[in-house]
C-alpha cells in the first residue's frame, strides 16, 4: 500500500451508534490530519497530530474523539452524532505539522452519513 | 476573520486556457497552495507559492500577489480530465491552512 488510506470509504450511522474512522499513512510523514468537507464550503480541520501529540483542535464537539496510536495510524472516534456532521471526513499527512512547501497528502476520504 | 475567496463555478473549452482566482485575507502569509480534487477522490497537490511571482510546472501555472492578498491558477490546453474543483488554500501566521471553498471547472468538449 502506498499513500494515505482510510477506511471504510462510506459509513451510514444512526445518532445513537458509536463508529471509528481509520486513516494510514505510508510515507513516512511526522504530522497527521483530520478534515470535515461539506459540500461547497471550505475544508474544516478539525484535529493536528504531530509525533502522535494532538497539536491542534479547533473547537471540535466533544462527539468526535481522535486517537493516533503511532505516527503511521490516526483514528476518529465518533459517537452520538447528529444528522449535519454527515460529510466527508479526510485525512492527511505531511512530513511536519506547518513551515516551508510542505504539502499534505490525502486520503480519498470516508463519507459519513448520520440518520 | 480569515477568508479565501474563488468562484464556485466556472467553464471552459477544451484545447482553451482558463484562469482560475484566489483572493485571501489571513492573519498573516506562510505561502499558498492550489490542490486539484476530483470528485470522490482526494486533493492533491498542484502547486505552492510563497514568494510572487509566476511558477510554472507543465500546463499548470499559479501566480502569487502578496501586496494584493490574489492569486490566480492557469490551466493551459485544457484536457476532459481537467473538470475537477480547484481549491485554493493560504498558510496563515499559526502555520495552519486556510482553505477557499473550491472552484468547481467544468470543460465541454
Amino acid at each position: 500500500e502506498t499513500g494515505v488510506t482510510q477506511t471504510p470509504r462510506h459509513l451510514v450511522m444512526g445518532m445513537t451508534n458509536k463508529k471509528s474512522l481509520k486513516c494510514e499513512q505510508h510515507l513516512g510523514h511526522n504530522a497527521m490530519y483530520w478534515y470535515k468537507q461539506s459540500a461547497k464550503k471550505p475544508l474544516e480541520l478539525m484535529f493536528v497530530y504531530s509525533l502522535e501529540e494532538r497539536v491542534e483542535n479547533n473547537s471540535v464537539p466533544s462527539r468526535f474523539s481522535p486517537e493516533c496510536p503511532n505516527s503511521s495510524h490516526l483514528f476518529l472516534h465518533l459517537h452520538t452524532l447528529q444528522p449535519e456532521d454527515s460529510a466527508l471526513y479526510l485525512c492527511a499527512s505531511s512530513p511536519t505539522p506547518g513551515g516551508g512547501a510542505d504539502e499534505q497528502f490525502f486520503g480519498p476520504g470516508t463519507r459519513l452519513t448520520v440518520l | 476573520g480569515q477568508n479565501i475567496d474563488q468562484p464556485t463555478e466556472m467553464t471552459a473549452t477544451e484545447g482553451a486556457i482558463v484562469q482560475i482566482n484566489c483572493t485571501y485575507q489571513t492573519s498573516g502569509f506562510n505561502g499558498l497552495f492550489w490542490y486539484q480534487q476530483h470528485a470522490g477522490e482526494a486533493p492533491t497537490f498542484l502547486s505552492y507559492n510563497v514568494l510572487d511571482g509566476l511558477e510554472e510546472k507543465g500546463r499548470f501555472s499559479s501566480f502569487l500577489s502578496r501586496s494584493k492578498g490574489y492569486s490566480y491558477l492557469l490551466v493551459k490546453e485544457l484536457q476532459m480530465k481537467d473538470s475537477a474543483s480547484y481549491l485554493c488554500a493560504v498558510r496563515d501566521s499559526n502555520y495552519q491552512l486556510i482553505w477557499g471553498a473550491g472552484t468547481k471547472l467544468i470543460i465541454k468538449p
